[in-house]
């Protein structure tokens, strides 16, 4: 089984610049999450999609970004405009959540993004 | 917010030593689960003890749960090189959310 797929695994860009992210979680899972990653906040959740629908975005930071799930294989993070603090690691993950319970999330390796 | 306070941040031990680390937390939970992260990559789930569970073992890997103290206990037994990593916690309070700790930094010397 392939596992979470994301891409590109590594951008650098100017401040100004969009910035989309793209994500494709494990066939037949049907929940989604979009994580940051930093030393100084750690793992912070962003935004969680549940058979494609936002259910919680309660986590983006701010309006420039943005999260669409057009279909149950893939997903994209925008930043637009890119900012030097968005510098960090974002992971998608996917589980497949059946019950009220959480089973366990499968990570991408992440997109590493700077921001100049 | 961080619920899982993992414990300690960091740990150094020899390969074929033990290693133990603690993860507390506030609330009460469905389940708790670890993870491990290898230097530039993504989190993997290790083991997922439930609340009504005591105590789990996957192969090198024994897993505590006191829900009395809001604690969980890893021990990695027999430490590799490969069991170099970045351990989390994540605790599930029977919503949507995994509330990951800070994690503990594991370094296997050969």
């Amino acid at each position: 089984d392939a596992g979470v797929i994301q891409s590109p695994r590594h951008e650098v860009t100017e401040m100004g610049q969009e910035v989309t992210l793209r994500c494709k979680p494990i066939s037949g899972h049907n929940s989604l999450f979009w994580y940051r990653q930093t030393m100084m906040r750690g793992l912070e959740l962003l935004i969680y999609f549940n058979n494609n629908v936002p259910i919680d975005d309660s986590g983006m930071p701010e309006d420039r970004f943005s999260a669409k799930m057009p279909n149950a294989s893939f997903s994209t993070l925008k930043i637009q405009p890119s900012e030097p603090r968005d510098s960090a690691v974002y992971f998608c993950a996917s589980s497949l959540r059946t019950g009220p319970s959480n089973q366990p999330q499968h990570f991408g390796d992440g997109t590493r993004l700077s921001i100049l | 917010s961080q619920q899982g306070e993992e414990d300690p941040q960091a740990l150094s031990i020899q390969e074929g030593e033990n290693a133990t680390m603690n993860c507390s937390y506030k609330t009460s939970i469905n389940n708790l689960q670890w993870y491990r992260q290898n230097s530039g990559r993504g989190l993997v789930h290790l083991i997922l003890i439930r609340s009504n569970e005591r105590e789990k073992h996957s192969g090198r890997l024994r897993v505590t749960l006191d829900t009395s103290k809001k604690s969980s206990s890893l021990l990695i037994t027999a430490s590799r090189a490969a069991d170099t990593a970045s351990y989390f916690c994540a605790t599930d309070r029977n919503d949507y959310k995994l509330s990951f700790g800070a994690g503990t930094t594991v370094t296997v010397r050969a």
